[in-house]
């Protein structure tokens, strides 16, 4: 089953502006992932967040966790038209398990 | 250059003849994984294998098999595809999960679309 629920499934903005998409899971986790999916191709790993940490950055990525509201918000800053892509939250569970969920689907306009 | 292959990239098949998608990754993981993803279902895991002649079932495993009797391959088989059976495929790897360490991020091999007639 899914547990990582994307929320909202389709955003679309302009360059430049900012974008947040959420995560929430039903489950404890060890750590919450996010992937990058461009049309059609395989997933690129973005980010991991660990069940202990509140925040992390990456160059222009900041992911929150949350975890007794059991959420996670990926923020990407000064959006391009690069960025466009579909983006999933995996959460581990167990030893080796990821679910993922079903995905936001961002589109940056130029 | 670290990557996981998978071949072929595009088959169109009729039911009931056997397929194999390959798999193979370079970075000598142990943790290799088959996915599938459909539109509206987002990717549901098919098979895992945390080592050699180590083999899970995932979430939908059904009408699948798979070995892994080295460690950089791990195929895919379909004994007799069904129509329900096409999809886009992933095969990913990543190291061991180490609570420590955290470090298993998965790497996805680019995908085969297949097309069962």
């Amino acid at each position: 089953s899914q547990q990582g629920e994307e929320d909202p499934q389709a955003l679309s903005i302009q360059e430049g502006e900012n974008a947040t998409m959420n995560c929430s899971y039903k489950t404890s986790i060890n750590n919450l992932q996010w992937y990058r999916q461009n049309s059609g191709r395989g997933l690129v790993h973005l980010i991991l967040i660990r069940s202990n940490e509140r925040e992390k950055h990456s160059g222009r990525l900041r992911v929150t966790l949350d975890t007794s509201k059991k959420s996670s918000s990926l923020l990407i800053t000064a959006s391009r038209a690069a960025d466009t892509a579909s983006y999933f939250c995996a959460t581990n569970q167990g030893a080796q398990k990821l679910v993922f969920g079903q995905g936001t689907r961002l589109t940056i306009n130029p | 250059e670290a990557q996981v292959t998978q071949n072929p990239r595009y088959l169109i098949t009729v039911t009931g003849k056997k397929l194999t998608v390959t798999c193979s990754q370079n970075m000598n993981h142990e943790y290799m994984s088959w996915y599938r993803q459909d539109p509206g279902l987002g990717l549901r895991q098919i098979y895992y294998s945390m080592n050699v002649e180590v083999t899970d079932k995932g979430d939908v495993p059904e009408g699948y098999k798979v070995s892994r009797k080295e460690k950089r391959n791990f195929p895919l088989i379909l004994e007799s595809p069904s129509p329900n059976q096409t999809s886009l495929y992933f095969c990913a790897s990543s190291y061991l999960f180490s609570y420590e360490n955290s470090y298993n991020e998965q790497f996805f091999g680019p995908g085969t679309r297949l097309t069962v007639l």
